[in-house]
């Protein structure tokens, strides 16, 4: 298995531009995780889904950000309009139902909003 | 809601030696798994080591092996025999074994291991 694949590895936009993240889980993984991950702030969870339903998106930090799956081998984070404070690394996981096993990270998507 | 600490923002150990990080949670149920996830300079999320809490047994995973105290809320990593690749932050992790819980991370422990 090619594990979680994100892309793109890193992207650099302007203040104020549409940035769209994506995600590829695992195969047969029914969970879908989106973190954010700051010097600051350390590892925050944005949203997370179930089985393609989103479950809790209390950690999305405004109506900037928004995110959807569509089916159970893609996922978006799209964050209309950037600003520099959205500057940071996005995590997408992904994970069996069975909680024992945890996540499997993607290797991340760099954002620098200058 | 449940809260993950680790106390020691940065450690350093020698090379070959033994090195145990800290890790404590703050939690009202009984039935969970901890973590320890691996951060290389890298930045891929690589999970180390996991326990279940209705275990009393630690876990060992090689030369990785965790001090599991249920009563004392704590979560401790033990690394033996350190190789320079080990060198990484170490995120210490909690989730809850009821439906729809999302895990939780501790803010992270920055390991340096000294040739």
């Amino acid at each position: 298995d090619a594990g979680v694949i994100q892309s793109p590895r890193h992207e650099v936009t302007e203040m104020g531009q549409e940035v769209t993240l994506r995600c590829k889980p695992i195969s047969g993984h029914n969970s879908l995780f989106w973190y954010r991950q700051t010097m600051m702030r350390g590892l925050e969870l944005l949203i997370y889904f179930n089985n393609n339903v989103p479950i809790d998106d209390s950690g999305m930090p405004e109506d900037r950000f928004s995110a959807k799956m569509p089916n159970a081998s893609f996922s978006t984070l799209k964050i209309q309009p950037s600003e520099p404070r959205d500057s940071a690394v996005y995590f997408c996981a992904s994970s069996l139902g069975s909680f024992y096993y945890g996540y499997t990270f993607g290797s991340g998507t760099r954002l620098t909003v200058v | 809601a449940q809260t993950v600490t680790q106390s020691q923002p940065e450690m350093s150990v020698q090379e070959a030696e033994t090195v145990t990080l800290s890790c404590t949670y703050d939690t009202s149920e009984s039935d969970y798994y901890l973590f320890w996830y691996k951060q290389p300079p890298s930045r891929q999320m690589i999970l180390v080591i996991r326990q279940e809490a209705y275990k009393q047994q630690n876990a060992t995973e090689n030369r990785f092996s965790v001090n599991f105290q249920k009563a004392a809320k704590s979560f401790s990593l033990k690394i033996s025999d350190s190789q320079l690749g080990d060198a990484a932050m170490y995120f210490c992790a909690y989730r809850s074994a009821l439906a729809n819980n999302d895990m939780r991370f501790g803010a992270g422990t920055r390991l340096t291991v000294k040739p």
